[in-house]
């Protein structure tokens, strides 16, 4: 899968928008943005994921830069409970299949 | 709650010793993936399994090994164990086996070998 970059860390307040932002400047044209977060001592959870349109579900909003090379997830109106580490992982759709490999992501701290 | 479940919640085990970690996926899920997680490591993938076939293999070591079941639920065995392998074990199970498909993670397993 191709690298991604994200900052290690953010701070954001309760009930405000939150932008986490993603770059993976070698994407490929097969590879799908997926976003995964970890909540303290819990399993990974998928959040959203696309290949080049905005996505909206009822997590979130993913943001995806017209020349790929850059993502936004977007998170409305942060609550307490989305405080976690969030990944922006690539992933080949060209066939085949592997795991997901895990950056170091970004740890969002939600201020009350 | 992701429909996967991992038993047990909690294993503490000495240096030497065989452990079997269980995996049952969710309802309809054909795909399951082990992932291991240490502080100095990360999140790793080890292995994945697709309707009992072994599908990709990641950084697992020799020691470890799985085995995907006709009901579905998988195995990861981890043998001569050493306390570099006190860890967070993950298991994720998905519809299909292809990299678009979203996983969906347990609860996982802390094993500590001491």
């Amino acid at each position: 899968d191709a690298k991604t970059t994200q900052p290690n860390s953010m701070e954001s307040n309760e009930e405000e928008p939150v932008h986490l932002p993603c770059n993976h400047s070698t994407i490929s044209g097969t590879d799908y943005i997926h976003w995964y977060r970890q909540l303290p001592s819990q399993g990974p959870e998928y959040v959203i994921h696309g290949l080049t349109s905005n996505v909206n579900n009822r997590m979130a909003s993913l943001a995806i830069a017209e020349d790929r090379k850059s993502s936004t997830l977007i998170l409305h109106r942060a609550t307490l409970r989305d405080a976690a580490v969030y990944y922006c992982i690539l992933r080949y759709s060209g066939g085949g299949a592997d795991g997901l490999t895990f950056g170091k992501g970004t740890h969002l701290i939600i201020q009350p | 709650d992701s429909g996967v479940t991992q038993t047990p919640k909690h294993l503490i085990t000495a240096t030497g010793q065989r452990v079997t970690l269980r995996c049952s996926p969710r309802s309809g899920d054909l795909s399951v993936y082990w992932y291991q997680q240490s502080l100095d490591q990360g999140l790793q993938f080890l292995i994945q399994y697709y309707n009992g076939e072994e599908r990709a293999k990641g950084n697992i070591l020799e020691r470890f090994s799985a085995q995907q079941f006709p009901d579905l639920h998988s195995e990861l065995n981890l043998s001569s164990l050493e306390l570099g392998d006190s860890a967070l074990y993950f298991c994720a199970s998905s519809t299909s086996g292809n990299n678009y498909n979203e996983q969906f993670f347990g609860p996982g397993t802390r094993l500590t070998v001491l």
